[in-house]
């Protein structure tokens, strides 16, 4: 079965600073990768998804994800965070075929001024 | 082009009551998904439906049940509701079949926030 760990439940983050948000996955095959995010009172907004090729994807909004095999990880970064990031972060994975996703718990970012 | 649209935004009932949620696909996209959004456990999928048959369905038990209608918008319909299923209740809509296609990841709605006392 396939399972996603986010380790961090809340993140806090200074404005301008870089950021990193983990997630590992469980899942025998290749995996395809997902990033969502969250904001306040919305539904879940795509950023990047990996699925093959290029270990670096670049999403929108500044994100990108680096896909480890070794370490069965897909952590999402970016360079420099602005307040309007603030918001809940998913990791979900998925395979060719595979009728769902599976969601992480979600990791909280909130950013100081 | 018109997102994914949940109604109603909010919904209060009291326990044994049923709660009726409904949602509207993109154009063009033939599969709905249901999510659970409960507080501190992640998104957690409910149902599947496609081209108007349930095509999966999660971890949940027969009182979470629902349908898709010819025009592809889709009812998830929850009865004797309890107070643990107070939650977010998201749809999804793609048009691939498979929440895992390249080229139609899933789209999600803003959610109905379904409240039981």
């Amino acid at each position: 079965a396939q399972s996603v760990t986010q380790p961090d439940i809340h993140i806090t983050v200074s404005e301008g600073a870089s950021l990193e948000l983990r997630c590992n996955y469980s899942y025998g095959a290749t995996p395809y990768l997902f990033w969502y995010v969250q904001s306040p009172g919305q539904g879940l907004q795509l950023l990047l998804k990996y699925f093959s090729g290029d270990t670096l994807v670049q999403g929108i909004k500044g994100f990108e994800a680096e896909f480890k095999r070794s370490q069965s990880s897909f952590n999402l970064r970016k360079p420099s965070v602005h307040w309007s990031d603030a918001a809940e972060y998913f990791c979900a994975v998925g395979a060719k075929g595979y009728s769902t996703l599976t969601f992480g718990k979600g990791t909280m970012l909130l950013v100081s001024p | 082009e018109a997102g994914v649209t949940q109604s109603p935004t909010h919904l209060i009932k009291t326990r044994g009551q049923q709660a009726t949620l409904r949602c509207s696909p993109i154009s063009g996209h033939t599969s709905v998904y249901w999510y659970q959004q409960a507080l501190g456990l992640g998104l957690q999928f409910l149902l599947w439906y496609d081209e108007g048959e349930e095509r999966n369905r999660g971890n949940f038990p027969p009182r979470f049940s629902g349908r898709q209608f010819p025009n592809y918008s889709s009812e998830l319909n929850v009865n004797a509701l309890e107070l643990e299923d107070s939650a977010l209740y998201l749809c999804a809509s793609s048009s691939g079949q498979s929440a895992s296609s390249y080229n139609s990841p899933l789209h999600f709605g803003n959610g109905t926030r379904l409240t039981v006392t």
